[in-house]
């Protein structure tokens, strides 16, 4: 069964320092999502690819948060400079399309900002 | 914004009892999805339901759109049923909303 992947599974950075995420999207699925989860709470969407472009990326911090898609397959997400407050959880899903179609959802990658 | 309410947030059960996770949502959604997040922090897909009644070996789920709720059961739970279980429900252009989740314990 094609499944999403990401890398690193777990991440320790210090504070200040620029740390990246990667997402492979299960094949044939136009659209990407990254979201961030802190403890004890929901998953909240940072930032929605259609294909190569941004669909919505109006909770994504841009001071120091950056993702791009540029080939519309896989997906960086980059955090510079990291700060405490960024320690998260970092999922990656995606869907055959934009509108009500089922998403899924990868194994994340557990950031500790310390 | 739409909001997601999810009850009860925590739940203990004995192994082989059956509980229902309750999830309300305060506007209309194109669709709506429950996950399992594993104690890796996985979200392993449960239900795309939109609308209607679906069942999957001891789980089943309905949603009242109409009504705005969803709700999940839980037959004959296992310890390994133990987790947190998200409903989520879509909005404009896919943007999902989870809810703060159920935390479900098994006990053996």
């Amino acid at each position: 069964e094609a499944e999403v992947a990401q890398s690193p599974r777990y991440k320790i950075t210090e504070k200040s320092q620029a740390v990246a995420f990667w997402c492979d999207p299960i094949s044939g699925h136009a659209t990407l999502y990254w979201y961030r989860q802190i403890l004890g709470q929901g998953p909240e969407l940072l930032v929605q690819f259609q294909d190569e472009s941004v669909v919505d990326d109006s909770q994504l911090p841009k001071d120091r948060f950056s993702a791009e898609r540029l080939k519309g397959v896989d997906s960086t997400l980059k955090i510079q400079p990291a700060e405490l407050g960024d320690s998260a959880m970092y999922l990656c899903a995606s869907s055959y399309a934009v509108k009500a179609y089922e998403q899924y959802f990868g194994p994340g990658t557990r950031l500790t900002v310390t | 914004g739409i909001q997601v309410e999810q009850s009860p947030p925590d739940l203990i059960l004995q192994e082989g009892a059956n509980s229902t996770l309750r999830c309300n949502f305060s506007d209309s959604v194109n669709n709506l999805q429950w996950f399992h997040q594993n104690p890796w922090g996985q979200l392993i897909n449960l239900f795309y339901i939109p609308s209607g009644t679906k069942q999957n070996g001891r789980l089943s789920a309905t949603t009242v759109a109409t009504e705005r709720y969803s709700l999940l059961y839980i037959s004959s739970s296992q310890t390994t049923d133990s987790g947190v279980y998200f409903c989520a429900v879509e909005v404009d252009n896919n943007d999902m909303r989870f809810g703060a989740g159920t935390r479900l314990t098994v006990k053996p």
